[in-house]
């Protein structure tokens, strides 16, 4: 049973405009959530987190929210650059920190020039 | 900032023979090392968790006999995967967790197993 899912498995954009990506779990004692870009044949690089104690996170051009109530985080990232192509991963975790982390089936994101 | 080195990076072996995997993190205490497999377009999938001097645990379903894991230093862990079989190609992914500094999740640049 997957806990942590990314319902979309592609996305493309325009340049400059918004990327939007969805993640939900199902586990409700995930305290702590990451999201995380990856390359292939590369490891991810961990891009932004936050904590259940709070709803919002920004950092540059990326926004992670979340939304307890209805076990949902999304990352926002604006405005978006060719760079930013590439699978994108939520990850969830519980408890004390560095336990283990789950993660979601990824979204492919394209931004078109 | 915090890095982890995986060697080797890519590595093509004969069914039968044992691979092993080395993932260092080069400028802090990895005090637990996690290993992970991703398939073709597929999620990272939790193998074990170790942490220093004691012995992994192991995700439902992994073979601890099969997947060896040590993580004899803070600085250093391993995985051997035994008698490999063409089934057991994968990427494989080492992430470490550490304390101090801005450290927490890092992750290796993977390791792409080739059995043939």
């Amino acid at each position: 049973d997957q806990q942590v899912k990314q319902n979309s498995p592609s996305l493309s954009v325009q340049e400059g405009r918004i990327s939007i990506l969805n993640c939900d779990y199902t586990n409700s004692m995930f305290d702590y959530f990451l999201w995380y870009k990856k390359y292939p044949a590369e490891g991810p690089t961990f891009l932004i987190s936050i904590s259940s104690i709070k709803d919002k996170n920004e950092d540059g051009r990326f926004t992670v929210f979340l939304n307890k109530s209805a076990k949902h985080l999304s990352l926002h990232i604006v405005p978006s650059q060719p760079g930013d192509s590439a699978v994108y991963f939520c990850a969830a975790s519980e408890g004390a920190a560095g336990n283990k982390l789950t993660f979601g089936g990824g979204t492919r994101v394209l931004v078109k020039p | 900032g915090a890095v982890v080195s995986q060697h080797p990076s890519w590595v093509i072996c004969k069914s039968g023979t044992s691979v092993k995997i080395e993932c260092r993190s080069l400028d802090f205490q990895a005090t637990t090392m996690f290993w992970y497999r991703q398939f073709p377009k597929q999620s990272l999938m939790l193998m074990a968790t170790s942490n220093e001097g004691s012995k992994a645990t192991y995700e439902q379903g992994v073979e601890k006999d099969k997947f060896l894991i040590n993580h004899a230093s803070l600085t250093l862990s391993t995985l051997t995967v035994t008698s490999a079989h063409p089934e057991d190609s994968s990427f494989y992914i080492c992430s470490a967790y550490g304390t101090g500094g801005n450290h927490g999740y890092t992750f290796g640049s993977g390791t792409r197993l080739t059995v043939v």
